[in-house]
This record gives structure tokens, C-alpha cells and sequence, in this order.
């Protein structure tokens, strides 16, 4: 099992405010995904990074691979309402890209 | 896009019987599908791979005997719980890549989830 480690678990703020989620692990991972979960669904992608170094762009969501494929981050410009959920990272092994194991999770709650 | 189904979303049994949960991928074939286990408010736990055709592959610490698995077509994986308890009680989501969509771009498929209650 290769752990990732999300911080912080828990983040409220104001509709507005800019946001940093991290995800991190000391193995290397051959990509790692980015999803948005709502209470009883089942997690909905937002972003694969594969590319060390990668850095993508998804309207207010910002996503960047370490150069090292050992961590990422989502950064969220202005949040909104509509932004809460529970964000969860996912990376897939270098010798199994497949298989993914999940991080820790982050429960976001933007307040309007 | 493709889609995961999940069956059933709930469902509520007694300890001592047998659960079984099913997924299907509706518009591809998936030789690989996973199951994990959410408990409230958590992440997800990757209890076992799927292997269509072959037996299944189970994390460390998961019971296989409690939790069979079998994948007997390229559409359909099925995860029992057997002698069910109230610990068993979770979120059970499974999942699935379409292998048309690329080897690493391509996104986890879930289902909807299954909220497991023991009583």
C-alpha cells in the first residue's frame, strides 16, 4: 500500500477566499488523479497529471505533479458554494498503473 | 462517457447473512475493476482488484473469505459479504478504467456506492 497523506482534512472558508490542498507521499507515482466527492456518489474525476512538474488548469482549480511524482497539489481561486465536497487525490504505482490507493481526503465547506 | 452501475444503492440485512453487491461497466469491457470501502467522512480503502477470468487480488488485511469476489465476465464483477456483521456496515464503491481511454489519462469509473447496513 503506498500512502498519501492529505492536508489539511478539514477546511472551511468564505465564497471567495483562495484555497491549497496537498497531497503528498514518499513513493514516486507513475500519475495521480485529483477527484470531488458528494455524501453517497461515488467520487467524480477532475484532473490526471502524469508529467512530473505538470501544472493544469481547470477554470478556478489549479493542479501540479512535484517534479519528483511524489506529491501534488489543487490550489482553488475565489471558491464558491458550489465547490464543497470532499477532494481526494489518487496515485497509481509506478509498477501498477491501475491500481490506485486514495489519500486521506479533504472536506472542504465554502460558506456563502 | 462510460458509466459504472452499482448494485444495490442500499441495503439494510441482518447479522449472519450474505450480501451480495453488484458493478457493471455499461458501454466497455473492463478485464480490471476495484473495490473500496468508505467509512463515514474517510477516504477510500482499496480492498481488492478484480480479475476477470482469474481470482481476485486482495489488499493486505482484508479477509478474502468475507469478502468473495468474482468477476466472470468483461461487463460484471460482484462482491459478496458473507456472514455479515455490524462492523461490515460501509460504503462499498467499486470501479473500473476503460482501456480505450489511454493507459495513464484515463479516469476511475465509480459506481454509485453501496451503503451496507448490518443490524
Amino acid at each position: 500500500t503506498q500512502l498519501l497523506e492529505q492536508s489539511p482534512q478539514f477546511l472551511s472558508i468564505q465564497e471567495g477566499e483562495n484555497l491549497t490542498v496537498y497531497c503528498n507521499s514518499s513513493s514516486v507515482f507513475s500519475s495521480l488523479q485529483w477527484y470531488r466527492q458528494e455524501p453517497g456518489e461515488g467520487p467524480v474525476l477532475l484532473v490526471t497529471v502524469v508529467t512530473g512538474g505538470e501544472v493544469k488548469k481547470l477554470k478556478r482549480l489549479t493542479f501540479q505533479f512535484g517534479d519528483a511524482r511524489k506529491d501534488s497539489s489543487l490550489h482553488i481561486t475565489a471558491a464558491q458554494p458550489g465547490d464543497t465536497g470532499l477532494y481526494l487525490c489518487a496515485g497509481a504505482g509506478v509498477y501498477n498503473f491501475n491500481k490506485f490507493y486514495f489519500g486521506s481526503g479533504t472536506k472542504l465547506n465554502v460558506k456563502p | 462517457g462510460a458509466v459504472v452501475s452499482q448494485h444495490p444503492s442500499r441495503v439494510i440485512c441482518k447479522s449472519g447473512t450474505s450480501v451480495k453487491i453488484e458493478c457493471r461497466s455499461l458501454d466497455f469491457q473492463a478485464t480490471t475493476m476495484f473495490w473500496y470501502r468508505q467509512f463515514p467522512k474517510k477516504s477510500l480503502m482499496l480492498m481488492a482488484t478484480s480479475n476477470e477470468g482469474s481470482k481476485a487480488t486482495y489488499e493486505q488485511g482484508v479477509e478474502k473469505d468475507k469478502f468473495l469476489i468474482n468477476h466472470a465476465s468483461l461487463t460484471l464483477s460482484t462482491l459478496t459479504v458473507t456472514s455479515a456483521h455490524p462492523e461490515d456496515s460501509s460504503f462499498y464503491i467499486c470501479s473500473a478504467r476503460d482501456p480505450g481511454q489511454g493507459k495513464y489519462n484515463s479516469p476511475l469509473h465509480f459506481g454509485n456506492g453501496t451503503r451496507l447496513t448490518v443490524t
